[in-house]
């Protein structure tokens, strides 16, 4: 079947240090990935939008200078939170799909804690 | 605005009893999907269900598609039903928006 992986699932930093969380899919073609936040006590909210091959968009509020994603390849993403501060605690959550399929499957999240 | 409501934004049940969350969505959605977020945060994808009614276990989702609006019923909860529920929709593009989410307490 097709999973998504996430790591870590768990992590902290110090504050003003920048953290790098890694995406694979596993079982299917991860072309499109996206990248989705929940801020404590709020919503997933939309990151950025990846496409193998193709540029990154990213949506208002985030910008590749804050969070610089690589989607090198059909299984694997990642993001890194550069410079991580208090507002940017939550859970980091990865969808990917295929192609123009309309399922997506998610990981379980990469949980930040920033000190 | 918000383009996903989900009501009621909370609500505790005793064990057994039958839950109805309601997901009302701003514009018209090609694809309605329902999770569930534990307490530790993990995100569980329920049923995807864009119009119609979808069965899985205990869980039946109805989606009326002209009526922008979709309800997830889960019967005779368990404590281990407690959680987050989310509605997200997304229309022509892919990206999900999701609702602030029902939280589900069942009581033992």
């Amino acid at each position: 079947g097709a999973l998504v992986y996430q790591y870590p699932r768990r992590t902290i930093c110090k504050s003003g240090t920048s953290m790098r969380m890694e995406c694979q899919a596993v079982g299917f073609q991860a072309t499109s990935v996206a990248w989705y936040r929940q801020s404590p006590q709020k919503t997933f909210e939309l990151i950025a939008l990846s496409t193998v091959n193709s540029a990154i968009k990213y949506e208002q509020n985030f910008t590749q200078e804050k969070f610089p994603i690589s989607h090198p390849n059909l299984s694997f993403s990642s993001m890194t939170v550069l410079n991580a501060y208090l507002e940017d605690r939550g859970l980091y959550l990865c969808g990917a799909k295929t192609g123009g399929a309309y399922t997506q499957y998610f990981g379980p999240g990469t949980r930040l804690l920033v000190l | 605005g918000q383009q996903v409501q989900q009501s009621p934004s909370s609500l505790v049940l005793q064990e057994g009893e039958n839950a109805e969350l309601q997901c009302n969505f701003s514009s018209t959605a090609t694809q309605l999907q329902w999770f569930y977020q534990s307490p530790g945060g993990s995100l569980v994808s329920l049923l995807s269900n864009p119009s119609g009614t979808k069965h899985t276990g205990r869980l039946t989702s109805t989606t009326v598609t002209k009526e922008r609006r979709s309800s997830l019923h889960i019967s005779s909860s368990q404590t281990t039903d407690s959680g987050t529920y989310l509605c997200a929709r997304s229309s022509g593009s892919w990206q999900l928006i999701f609702g602030s989410g029902t939280q589900l307490t069942v009581m033992p």
